[in-house]
């Protein structure tokens, strides 16, 4: 769904380098989620936000930050990328008068 | 720890079969209970969702049969269909409130002809 877009799609990295994944969304949301996929392990929530200046660490955020720049934008960065942090990355929004989640397409990151 | 527990983690169901996916949920205190619907390459996409007033919410072969005193919801899919092979995910809210979700583990749904 074109309303919400995350680049990269795919990205291959090497242990140890920083990684930005950028999530930007249409939708006119206050609310952003980024989780991670992992066969067997279904979707995991790593940090959530309910507007521009509220952050918060969901179940999986060691090793990884988040940046909310604006209200349409949200960032996850890994500081030091490690190869058990390969996995599918999805952002999700949602609007504060819904309980539906908006999916990105996903960004498949391989550290190796 | 898992909050909701998804069972079966793959199935394989003929056309026009019905297709059945449990979850087990242990907080007392969600509210609502969604599914989402994922195909390969594309984010999940919210299919279908049932609130505990009611038992069953049906929304065209789609169903949601929910058992408050058991703590399990499930998905029936009637008359399935190729084009319904994905993965299912079932969800509960982490803190009573639909805003955070936990996801089950997923259950890979293939429909063969």
């Amino acid at each position: 769904d074109a309303d919400v877009t995350q680049t990269p799609r795919n990205r291959i990295t090497k242990t140890g380098k920083r990684i930005m994944l950028e999530c930007s969304q249409t939708k006119g949301h206050d609310r952003m989620y980024w989780y991670r996929q992992d066969p067997g392990l279904g979707l995991r929530l790593i940090y959530y936000s309910f507007d521009v200046k509220d952050i918060n660490k969901g179940e999986i955020s060691d090793g990884y930050s988040v940046s909310r720049q604006a209200q349409a934008k949200f960032s996850l960065s890994l500081e030091s990328a490690i190869p058990n942090q390969t996995a599918l990355y999805f952002c999700a929004t949602e609007g504060a008068q819904t309980d539906t989640q908006y999916f990105g397409p996903g960004t498949r990151l391989t550290v190796l | 720890q898992q909050q909701v527990k998804q069972s079966p983690q793959s199935l394989i169901v003929q056309k026009g079969g019905i297709s059945i996916i449990n979850c087990a949920y242990e907080n007392t205190a969600f509210d609502y209970f969604p599914w989402y619907q994922q195909f390969p390459g594309k984010g999940p996409a919210l299919l279908i969702a049932i609130r505990p007033d009611v038992s069953e919410k049906k929304e065209g072969r789609f169903t949601i049969s929910f058992n408050k005193s058991a703590k399990q919801f499930s998905l029936h899919i009637m008359d399935s269909q190729p084009g319904d092979s994905a993965t299912y995910f079932c969800a509960g809210p982490v803190t009573g409130t639909a805003s955070k979700l936990t996801f089950g583990t997923g259950t890979r749904l293939q429909v063969t002809l």
